[in-house]
């Protein structure tokens, strides 16, 4: 199967500052990817959908200001978590599609984010 | 908006056969994909069903009713390394055909 890249796996950050969180398709090219928060012994809950070269789309609920989404190229889109607060300590998983639209989702490693 | 409703948690025995039902309510249904998820770790894809019907894959095999709004994933000859999440999701057919998660049912397999 196709090959996702997340990074970083875990990190440690301070109340206030922000995370940067990449996800990179490595041998296709991911026209959308999708963003999910997971919480201990939860589901994953979608967060964004991002789509390369256009502004991503929010589920109800999810602040657009404090999780921002960049999908900069066909390979690669951020999420960064700015100002983070301890109660946004979570597991943030992201997934790619190919451009053929309803074929199975290519997951990241996830990244284990704690605020400290 | 959509339901994805899943036991959350179910039991069994090594050897044993188990079935994890999802019930689905939503709109502009496009197919449904069961994962496989252990702690700590990120989803790993089993099956995709879009037709009525039963997909076979080895061990596992995953059965869809669109009209029912109803899935199963079955597991066959259990083994302890099936203790994990699994879970189903919806593929949409809006806008960029987002997958949501159901649930979420926690396997424990027992000696």
């Amino acid at each position: 199967g196709a090959v996702v890249s997340q990074h970083p796996s875990r990190v440690i950050c301070k109340s206030g500052t922000s995370v940067k969180i990449e996800c990179r398709s490595l041998d296709f090219q991911a026209t959308t990817m999708f963003w999910y928060r997971q919480f201990p012994k939860q589901s994953l809950m979608l967060m964004a959908t991002s789509n390369e070269g256009s502004k991503a789309t929010y589920e109800q609920g999810v602040e657009k200001d404090k999780f921002l989404i960049n999908h900069a190229s066909l390979t690669l889109s951020t999420l960064t978590v700015t100002s983070a607060h301890p109660e946004d300590s979570s597991f943030y998983i992201c997934s790619a599609r190919g451009e053929t639209g309803n074929t199975e989702a290519f997951f990241g490693q996830g990244t284990r984010l704690t605020v400290v | 908006g959509q339901n994805i409703d899943q036991p959350t948690e179910m039991t069994a025995t090594e050897g044993a056969i188990v079935q994890i039902n999802c019930t689905y309510q939503t709109s502009g249904f496009n197919g449904l994909f069961w994962y496989q998820q252990h702690a700590g770790e990120a989803p790993t894809f089993l099956s995709y069903n879009v037709l009525d019907g039963l997909e076979e894959k080895g061990r596992f095999s995953s059965f869809l009713s669109r009209s029912k709004g109803y899935s199963y994933l079955l597991l066959k000859e259990l083994q302890m390394k099936d203790s994990a999440s699994y879970l189903c999701a919806v593929s949409r057919n809006t806008g960029f055909q987002k997958l949501v998660f159901g649930t979420g049912t926690r396997l424990l397999v027992s000696p």
